[in-house]
This record gives C-alpha cells, sequence and structure tokens, in this order.
C-alpha cells in the first residue's frame, strides 16, 4: 500500500528555517516523480516545488531562492528545506507522488505557520 | 507559466443532478491533466489522471474527458457526499499549476 507521511510543520518566526520530510511506503521515492503542494487559510492548491525521476527540480516564483527540494534514497523520503520563511508562507503542506499511468498518491498534511 | 482556469467558481445541484465542471489550459497540455476532491481540513483526493483514467476506489459516476485546452469532470449522479471542492491541475511542464477550485454544494 502507498504511503506519505509528512512531518516537520510548526511555529515559526518570519525569517526562520524549517525543514519538512515526506517519508514515503510503498513506493520508490527516486523513481517517481514528487511534489510539494501547499494551501493557505481559506486558499486553494498551491504548487510549490517538484522534482522529476532524473533530479530535475523547478519551484513557484514565489518561494524560488528560498526553498530547496531533495530527496534521500537510503530513506526512502522527500524533504522542503525552507528558509527566509515569511508570514504568507503560512499554510498546509502536502507531498504527493504523481504517475501518469496510475494517478496520484497524497500526504495527510503539515502545518507551517508563520507569526512573530 | 501555464495558467488553467476552472469554471464556474461554484455550483449548487440537487441530489441526483448531473454536474459538470470545465478546466481550460492557456497552452496545449496533451492528456496531462489531473482531477481532485478536497473537503475541508482534508487532504486532496485524486479523481482522476491522464484526463480520462478513474483512480483506483473511485466510484465510476466520476468521470473525465477532454484533451489540448479543454477538459472536463463530470459527476453524474450528485450525491450529499459529493459536497466538496474540486481542483484540476496540469502536469505537463514545470511549475504544475492548479485551477482555482469549483466548490459544489448541495441544495
Amino acid at each position: 500500500e502507498v504511503q506519505l507521511v509528512e512531518s516537520g510543520g510548526g511555529l515559526i518566526q518570519p525569517g526562520g528555517s524549517l525543514r519538512l520530510s515526506c517519508a514515503a511506503s510503498g513506493f520508490t521515492v527516486s523513481n517517481s516523480y514528487m511534489s510539494w503542494v501547499r494551501q493557505a487559510p481559506g486558499k486553494g492548491l498551491e504548487g510549490v516545488s517538484f522534482i522529476s525521476r532524473g533530479g530535475d527540480t523547478s519551484y513557484a516564483d514565489s518561494v524560488r531562492g528560498r526553498f530547496t527540494i531533495s530527496r534521500d534514497n537510503s530513506k526512502n523520503t522527500l524533504y522542503l528545506q525552507m528558509n527566509s520563511l515569511r508570514v504568507d508562507d503560512t499554510a498546509l503542506y502536502f507531498c504527493a507522488r504523481e504517475s501518469h499511468q496510475i494517478g496520484w498518491n497524497w500526504g495527510q498534511g503539515t502545518l507551517v505557520t508563520v507569526s512573530s | 507559466d501555464i495558467q488553467m482556469t476552472q469554471s464556474p467558481s461554484s455550483l449548487s445541484a440537487s441530489v441526483g443532478d448531473r454536474v459538470t465542471i470545465t478546466c481550460r489550459a492557456s497552452q496545449d497540455i496533451s492528456d496531462h491533466l489531473a482531477w481532485f476532491q478536497q473537503k475541508a481540513g482534508k487532504a486532496p483526493k485524486s479523481l482522476i489522471y491522464a484526463a480520462s483514467s478513474l483512480q483506483g476506489g473511485v466510484p465510476s459516476k466520476f468521470s473525465g474527458s477532454g484533451s489540448g485546452t479543454e477538459f472536463t469532470l463530470t459527476i453524474s449522479s450528485l450525491q450529499p457526499d459529493d459536497s466538496a471542492t474540486y481542483y484540476c491541475q496540469h502536469y505537463a511542464t514545470s511549475p504544475r499549476t492548479f485551477g482555482q477550485g469549483t466548490k459544489v454544494e448541495i441544495k
């Protein structure tokens, strides 16, 4: 069974850093297309970052230069390093696996609150 | 970046009604489109991928169609449990982008 479990969220002051983790089971992260998606309170879904099977990465304009997506193949885990956090980064962050052949899987999300 | 435009932004329909939501891409995305259902405070649930393929475990009352720039999600017989917000997302290129969502309510 495919499972994605996010962790690492919390309350952080503006300018601070957090690292989100997404532990995967039932499939191999390094052989998958993976994304981080966020949802600010009362807003829609926003794609934050993406990593391809080959390791190519992309970022939303709003986070480029501040966030870094990575993966640890030995731990089968996806990460999102978030630096220089701003109040408008406050959101529920989800990780997702996407497959044109078998569909999508989502984690339950981890809440990041940026506030002084 | 490819822009995704959903319509309507909200709708209200009766139990048993057939409901259709439209998603338009700002450029050709072939069939690289997914549809998700999201209830308040919950993770999105995948319904459709590759524009028309039903995610495993999703009832067949949900269906998707389209290619290129025009796509639709249809709920054949609306039930109270279908009250949610529905999003389309393209995955043809990076960055992946979502439509703004369609809130479906039951009359």
